[in-house]
């Protein structure tokens, strides 16, 4: 059975600092990977994705990714609270639906 | 630009009761469409999805059932609800890997 695995948290850091979410991921056929945000009672929302190893860089988010450890990360710059919210790593093998971990929640405190 | 509508936003229904849930796409032709549900406290989790018209998969055995009676227009259906049928259902659709979420409906099942 396919599974993505993430810590649940908290992760509290404060305002400015960087915020590190973790996920790991037990097929190793998979191919694509994504981060969604998701605001408390909102729907999830993509923000970033990655296909291939190394680091994706998208505004004050990075994505890093090492297939053979299974392992894909989202680094968050200078935390600011509005990025407080849940934020789940969704993993695929090609045209078949996302799996989803249990999402992380990050708070960021002022 | 590609939106998805879902509704009703909140819903409380009594145990036995009857459920549809509808979610259109505008904006692309031939999504892959899904159902998600989300429990409190807990991840994602496929329900059904599906690659055409009239083509449904089916993740999980449950009370629950989906149809596909036009491109892009998904439905979730119940015929007697129980309580363990409470959360947030989630239509998504994609048409490459990513997926793209409606709003969600919060399903109270008393």
């Amino acid at each position: 059975q396919k599974e993505v695995e993430q810590n649940s948290g908290p992760l509290s850091v404060p305002e400015g600092a960087i915020a590190s979410l973790n996920c790991t991921y037990s097929d190793r056929g998979s191919q694509s990977f994504f981060w969604y945000r998701q605001y408390s009672g909102k729907s999830p929302e993509l923000i970033m994705f990655i296909y291939s190893n190394g680091d994706k860089e998208d505004g004050r988010f990075t994505a890093q990714l090492n297939k053979a450890s299974q392992y894909v990360s989202l680094l968050i710059r200078d935390s600011q609270p509005s990025d407080s919210a849940t934020y789940l790593c969704a993993v695929t093998s090609g045209n078949t639906p996302l799996v989803f971990g249990k999402g992380t929640r990050l708070s960021v405190i002022a | 630009s590609q939106t998805i509508h879902q509704w009703p936003a909140t819903l409380v229904q009594p145990v036995g009761s009857p459920l549809s849930l509808e979610c259109t796409v505008e904006g692309t032709s031939n999504p892959n469409l899904y159902w998600y549900r989300q429990a409190a406290g807990r991840g994602l989790q496929l329900l059904f999805y599906s690659v055409g018209i009239g083509q449904i998969s089916s993740e999980v055995p449950q009370n629950l059932s989906a149809s596909r009676p036009q491109d892009r227009q998904f439905i979730l259906s119940s015929k007697k609800l129980l309580l363990s049928d409470s959360g947030f259902y989630l239509c998504a659709w994609s048409v490459l890997s990513e997926a793209f979420f409606g709003q969600g409906t919060r399903l109270t099942v008393v």
